[in-house]
């Protein structure tokens, strides 16, 4: 079976502070898909990411970067010197020939930056 | 480049009223198209998909029907809302091939 596990529902950090989420998810197939996605309160959900699982080399846009490690099935995401826009729901998705290539979605975790 | 746009932003129904949310793609043909509903504080819920006009695929029995009358237009009704269905609902598209979800607005559905 599929799934995804966001296990931090909620994180507070004060602006400029680093902050790392959690993203562990389960799969049978040995080809899938990761997606991360930050959905601001105005509610839209706005891509990040799409890492295949032939790739492992971590990523880094500007102040984001991303950990896939395969042998602990991790695709954690860091925001350095966080800002208060960078508040949000932030959901890790999953993807495979399992799930007949459907979303699999975490329940998000809530970033809440202080100023 | 691809635009989606999902209308009415808000929408407050009495309870037993119809529904009708409307999303529409533009600057690509053929997506695959589809509709979430997220509860208050929760993670999305996949209700329907659709491969191509006329091909839906329901995820969730539930209140509510799908339609695509046209290759870029993606229909959510209801005949008669219940207060469960109170949501935040977002259309979205992709080209397939595991390429990412690009998601509409969304609309905030109230019932009374």
């Amino acid at each position: 079976a599929q799934k995804v596990t966001q296990a931090q529902t909620e994180i507070s950090v004060v602006e400029k502070e680093d902050v790392t989420l959690d993203c562990v998810y389960e799969t049978r197939d040995t080809t899938y898909y990761l997606f991360w996605y930050k959905q601001p309160p105005s509610g839209e959900l706005v891509f990040l990411i799409r890492r295949n699982s032939f790739d492992e080399q971590n990523e880094i846009s500007g102040r984001y970067s991303w950990n896939f490690q395969k042998s602990t099935s991790s695709f954690n995401f860091t925001i350095t010197a966080s800002q208060v826009v960078d508040s949000a729901v932030y959901f890790c998705a999953l993807s495979s020939m399992d799930s007949n290539y459907q979303l699999i979605w975490g329940a998000g975790t809530k970033l809440i930056i202080k100023p | 480049s691809q635009t989606i746009h999902q209308w009415p932003a808000t929408l407050v129904q009495p309870v037993g009223s119809p529904l009708s949310l409307e999303c529409t793609v533009e600057g690509t043909s053929n997506p695959n198209l589809y509709w979430y509903r997220q509860a208050a504080g929760r993670g999305l819920q996949l209700l329907f998909y659709s491969v191509g006009i006329g091909q839906i695929s329901s995820e969730v029995p539930q209140n509510l029907s799908a339609s695509r009358p046209q290759d870029r237009q993606f229909i959510l009704s209801s005949k008669k809302l219940l207060l469960s269905d109170s949501g935040f609902y977002l259309c979205a598209w992709d080209r397939g091939n595991n390429q990412p979800q690009h998601f509409g607005d969304g609309t905030r559905l109230s019932i009374l």
